[in-house]
């Protein structure tokens, strides 16, 4: 069964900072791989997918990096701002076409 | 477009009770997905289908039925609300074809509370 980890749970930088969100997956046969963004009471955004054969996407201040062999993803937030403060979820699709979700890093961007 | 809407935002139910959940996409997506999240937790799919008429099992399906009559429409029942049932439910759409990113979209969710 594929289990995702999202470590760490929690992050507080100040404005400005360059930060790294980790994501870890158990099974490396997964067909993509996504993060979103959830603002409390809403629902989730998707900023990145990255496919299998990838090995990173980029959108604008955010890029993705995906190591499948060694069951890992990053996400890189560039010259943070008090607006990316969000959670942050990392999903795994396998073959089943389900995603498994990670608990979450919950950011937050101090002004 | 709308995109992916989800109809109440807020409900409260007694143990017991029944309700089904609206979810509706305008986007012509093949696939779409009811997933619930737990405070402090990653979402978990209730159940998902593939087209009209073609419905499967998520990781949590217990306690939960969904029908997809038309490709826009993907309600979920609750039969006999229970207190573990209290969650925030989100419905998702994609599409999904050979060489697709297969990007899912998510409505903004429904906050329900079982007493």
């Amino acid at each position: 069964k594929q289990e995702v980890t999202q470590i760490p749970a929690a992050l507080s930088v100040p404005e400005g900072e360059n930060l790294v969100l980790n994501c870890s997956f158990t099974d490396s046969a997964i067909y993509n791989l996504q993060w979103f963004r959830q603002d409390p009471g809403k629902g989730l955004t998707s900023l990145l997918l990255i496919q299998s054969s990838q090995r990173e996407q980029t959108s604008g201040r955010l890029n993705a990096s995906l190591d499948k062999s060694s069951g890992r993803s990053t996400l890189y937030i560039a010259a943070s701002q008090p607006g990316d403060s969000a959670t942050y979820l990392c999903a795994v699709r396998g073959s089943a076409r389900q995603l498994t979700f990670g608990s979450g890093t919950q950011l937050t961007v101090l002004p | 477009n709308a995109g992916v809407t989800q109809t109440p935002k807020f409900r409260i139910l007694k143990i017991g009770q029944s309700m089904t959940l609206q979810c509706t996409q305008d986007m012509n997506h093949n696939y779409m997905y009811w997933y619930r999240q737990d405070p402090g937790m990653g979402l978990k799919l209730i159940y998902y289908s593939v087209g009209a008429g073609i419905t499967d099992k998520g990781e949590v399906p217990n306690g939960y039925n969904v029908s997809r009559s038309t490709t826009e429409d993907f309600p979920l029942r609750l039969e006999l609300a229970a207190p573990s049932q209290t969650s925030v439910y989100f419905c998702a759409s994609s599409y999904w074809t050979s060489g697709s990113t297969d990007t899912q979209y998510f409505g903004p969710g429904t906050r329900l509370t079982v007493l």
